[in-house]
């Protein structure tokens, strides 16, 4: 079965320091990754896309991601992190069967200090 | 494009008493779906469409009914509420013609029963 891990509940960084938010995933057949971020009483944004190619993926607002097969990882990165990044991130895996399912994890809380 | 649209933003509602959230999306998806978001526990997908007249369980249906008699619109219906269905309610919708591809979500229904 599909599942993911989000081990970091919250995390805490300082404005313009880097930012890695980990992703564990559990899936037998070729993954379809994705990273979301949700603002505080927003729905959620899609920031990146892995479904093949290259393992390292850019998204939007200067996140990327890097597939690790090995590792069954797909953590999210950004070199600099700005006041706005402060949101929810929830990391997900789609199935190509069925109805193109999302499997969430349970979200990482990301507060920036000044 | 409006995107995915949901109405009511907010509800508080009596235990036993019934409602529907509605969903629109005006992006020409086949796929819809709902997910409920509790604290901590990420999106659990309640119900979801592949299409106008097919609609199927996900992994926590029970206390909800669904039904998708357009390709736009996929309301929710709770029939007896019940303090356990307090949560957020989020719609989205896919193009599966593309492939495992990325779901769109609406901004969201905040239910609380009381």
């Amino acid at each position: 079965a599909q599942s993911v891990t989000q081990p970091d509940i919250h995390i805490t960084v300082s404005e313009g320091a880097s930012l890695e938010l980990r992703c564990n995933y559990s899936y037998g057949a070729t993954p379809y990754l994705f990273w979301y971020v949700q603002s505080p009483g927003q729905g959620l944004q899609l920031l990146l896309k892995y479904f093949s190619g290259d393992t390292l993926v850019q998204g939007i607002k200067g996140f990327e991601a890097e597939f690790k097969r090995s590792q069954s990882s797909f953590n999210l990165r950004k070199p600099s992190v700005h006041w706005s990044d402060a949101a929810e991130y929830f990391c997900a895996v789609g199935t190509i069967t069925g109805a193109n399912n999302l499997f969430f994890g349970t979200g990482t809380r990301l507060t920036v200090i000044p | 494009n409006a995107g995915v649209t949901q109405t009511p933003k907010f509800r508080i509602l009596k235990i036993g008493q019934s409602m529907t959230l509605q969903c629109t999306q005006d992006m020409n998806h086949n796929y819809m779906y709902w997910y409920r978001q509790d604290p901590g526990m990420g999106l659990k997908l309640i119900y979801y469409s592949v299409g106008a007249g097919i609609t199927d369980k996900g992994e926590v249906p029970n206390g909800y009914n669904v039904s998708r008699s357009t390709t736009e619109d996929f309301p929710l219906r709770l029939e007896l509420a019940a303090p356990s269905q307090t949560s957020v309610y989020f719609c989205a919708s896919s193009d599966r013609d593309r492939g495992v591809n990325e779901q769109f979500f609406g901004p969201g229904t905040r239910l609380t029963v009381l």
